[in-house]
């Protein structure tokens, strides 16, 4: 079975800090998808980044920054020099190469407190 | 250009009541997906479409719930009757090519309160 869990419910952090939240999934897939998605305090999902099976290059933007490793079935993301603006629930999530369907981790929720 | 736009964005009705969601997905894109968030149960996939077609309604709870899409520009999802479990944040979304190549693309929501 398909999963995706965000062991980090809570995270707080100072405005500036770099912080890291996790996501570890599980597919027997050869070919899948995985996203982030950032929910902030008004409601709406925001897609932020896809990544897929074969691609472990790591990307940058800005100041967000993903770390995909299949070795460790992980596909991590950071933000640099935190900044209020950032608070937000964050949601991994995983696709298979054969469906459409999303599977979401539970959500980390990040406070960046000036 | 436009997103996917959601009405209402809030519902409040008294259980045993039908409830309407709508959904207008971007234009041009030819999957569209039902999702539910809860505090219990975080965001889980209701069904989907492709180019109208249901593919994949198992995450329908019930017989209470149905969703439709009559045309590429709009679907609906139903819940008749309903009851006070159902109360949720219902996020339509749509994507266009691969189905799981490209992200979904969701709207505002519709906060769904049921008394």
């Amino acid at each position: 079975a398909q999963k995706v869990t965000q062991a980090q419910t809570e995270i707080s952090v100072v405005e500036k800090e770099d912080v890291t939240l996790d996501c570890v999934y599980e597919t027997r897939d050869t070919t899948y998808y995985l996203f982030w998605y950032k929910q902030p305090p008004s409601g709406e999902l925001v897609f932020l980044i896809r990544r897929n099976s074969f691609d472990e290059q790591n990307e940058i933007s800005g100041r967000y920054s993903w770390n995909f490793q299949k070795s460790t079935s992980s596909f991590n993301f950071t933000i640099t020099a935190s900044q209020v603006v950032d608070s937000a629930v964050y949601f991994c999530a995983l696709v298979d190469g054969q469906g459409g369907k999303l599977i979401f981790g539970q959500g980390t929720e990040l406070s960046v407190k000036p | 250009d436009a997103g996917v736009i959601q009405s209402p964005r809030h519902e409040v009705t008294e259980m045993g009541q039908e409830v309407t969601l709508r959904c207008k997905p971007i234009s041009g894109h030819d999957y569209l997906f039902w999702y539910r968030q809860t505090m219990m149960r975080g965001l889980e996939l209701l069904i989907y479409f492709n180019n109208n077609v249901p593919i994949d309604d198992s995450g329908m709870p019930e017989d209470r719930f149905s969703a439709k899409m009559p045309n590429a520009s709009f679907s609906t999802l139903k819940i008749q009757p309903s009851e006070p479990r159902d109360s949720a944040v219902y996020f339509c979304a749509s994507s266009s090519g691969t189905v799981n190549n490209q992200p979904q693309h969701f709207g505002d929501g519709t906060r769904l309160s049921i008394l």
